[in-house]
């Protein structure tokens, strides 16, 4: 597609539940970025993948966040056993990565997350 | 270790008057910098970027903002304000590292402005 896309736009889970993230990035674009962004903050790190593999994921808060890009174009970010604490909006950008490039991101619209 | 402050949560001002939004970042290696537009219910855009070329950079609708490295600023200006340009901006630092870039946001300031 023309821009980042991302499912569900909204998301309304119980605590302690499994609830998948999901990312498609403009086509071509070799690295993908998750976000995550609380009500009033700036988004906040969570992992960047180059290609399939994770180059930073420093940001996941804990081991109950993964994220996988088998591919190299869509990306999932899994979240286990969520808290209400997850609650937030989830945001995955793509940027292109050529010679070039300045890590300009293009972002999608966000999938909104409520534990309840 | 790269940071962004952005001074200020909320800046208000009148329609026409200016808009002066500040960031100040930190990084041990000249960054690339930018800045975000969020408007309400729509996804993060970018505005304008800096490069490593010219210090003053211009962006979309208006906005421009100066690389001042000697003050580690990277300050948004628009000499008249728009209804329009009610948002949310983030100023962000990148680095490159192997296999991409890092990108780091500041905490956001919300604009409003007044009729």
């Amino acid at each position: 597609g023309a821009g980042v896309s991302q499912t569900p736009s909204n998301k309304v889970t119980e605590k302690g539940k499994y609830v998948e993230l999901r990312c498609d990035p403009i086509s071509g674009h070799t690295a993908l970025y998750w976000y995550r962004q609380s009500l009033g903050q700036g988004p906040e790190f969570l992992i960047y993948f180059q290609g399939t593999g994770a180059a930073d994921d420093s940001g996941l808060p804990n081991d109950r966040f993964f994220a996988v890009r088998p591919e190299g174009s869509v990306s999932t970010l899994k979240i286990q056993r969520t808290e209400r604490g997850d609650s937030a909006v989830y945001l995955c950008a793509s940027s292109a990565l050529a010679g070039g490039g300045t890590g300009e991101l293009f972002f999608g619209e966000g999938s909104r997350l409520t534990v309840l | 270790a790269q940071s962004v402050t952005q001074l200020g949560s909320h800046v208000s001002v009148s329609e026409g008057a200016l808009v002066l939004l500040r960031c100040n970042y930190s990084s041990s290696v000249p960054p690339y910098l930018f800045w975000y537009v969020q408007y309400p219910n729509q996804g993060l855009q970018l505005l304008l970027k800096y490069t490593s070329a010219a210090t003053l950079v211009k962006g979309i609708n208006g906005f421009e903002a100066e690389f001042k490295k000697s003050e580690t600023s990277f300050h948004l200006t628009k000499p008249s304000a728009h209804m329009s340009d009610a948002a949310e901006y983030f100023c962000a630092v990148s680095l490159r590292r192997t296999g991409g870039f890092k990108t780091i946001f500041g905490a956001g300031t919300r604009l409003f402005v007044k009729a």
